[in-house]
């Protein structure tokens, strides 16, 4: 079955300096992967799609890529500030037309 | 309203009690799912319905849990005989159907299983 891996471990840096979160998939790519923002208490909220053929895709401050080849989609915070302190969430497909599973999420804190 | 709506917000049960959490999802949207998030972990799957198509039910845990959704809108999800492990949170989310389409999610029903 398709699993999604994200580091639990929480990752802690300095505000202004760009934050990279690793989400690996095994098996198949699927056609597309998602990344989402969880704040405590609250719902995830999407952030970015990045399609199986696309390298890179940014909106605003963020990037994410998808390297087929490693298995492995990297979500980027550049300049980042303390607004940015949140879990962030890697989606698949897995089976399914349209059904998502998600990784545990890394946990982002940006300190001033 | 014009998002994901759950209700309760909050749910305190006893053990061996049924409880049925609701979820309203965005007017439109042909897709739904149902999450359990337990404190600290990632979103687990539970079930989704896409359309009139039957729901793929593959992520529930066991036969005390069910769901439903009615007319292709609200859709309840039922857990029997609640048990301690039962505790978390229970996350809707819904979207537009499409292969790509991103998921809107509610804030959530916490259950609490004394």
């Amino acid at each position: 079955s398709q699993k999604i891996e994200q580091n639990s471990e929480a990752l802690n840096i300095q505000e202004g300096k760009t934050a990279t979160l690793t989400c690996n998939y095994t098996n198949y790519s699927p056609a597309y992967l998602q990344w989402y923002r969880q704040d405590p208490g609250r719902g995830p909220v999407f952030l970015l799609l990045i399609r199986e053929n696309e390298k890179e895709k940014r909106k605003e401050r963020l990037k994410v890529t998808f390297d087929t080849t490693l298995k492995q989609s990297l979500f980027h915070i550049t300049a980042s500030q303390p607004a940015d302190s949140a879990t962030y969430l890697c989606a698949r497909i897995s089976g399914g037309y349209n059904k998502l599973i998600f990784g545990a999420g890394t946990r982002l804190a940006v300190h001033p | 309203g014009a998002g994901v709506s759950q209700s309760p917000s909050n749910k305190v049960t006893e053990k061996g009690k049924d409880v049925e959490l609701r979820c309203d999802p965005i007017s439109g949207h042909t897709a739904l799912y149902w999450y359990r998030q337990s404190l600290g972990q990632g979103l687990e799957f539970l079930i989704y319905f896409q359309g009139n198509s039957a729901p793929d039910k593959s992520g529930l845990p066991s036969d005390r849990f069910s769901a439903e959704r009615t007319g292709g809108s609200v859709s309840t999800l039922t857990i029997q005989r609640t048990q301690q492990e039962d505790s978390a949170v229970y996350l809707c989310a819904s979207s537009s159907g499409q292969r790509t389409g991103e998921l809107f999610f509610g804030e959530g029903s916490r259950l609490t299983v004394l």
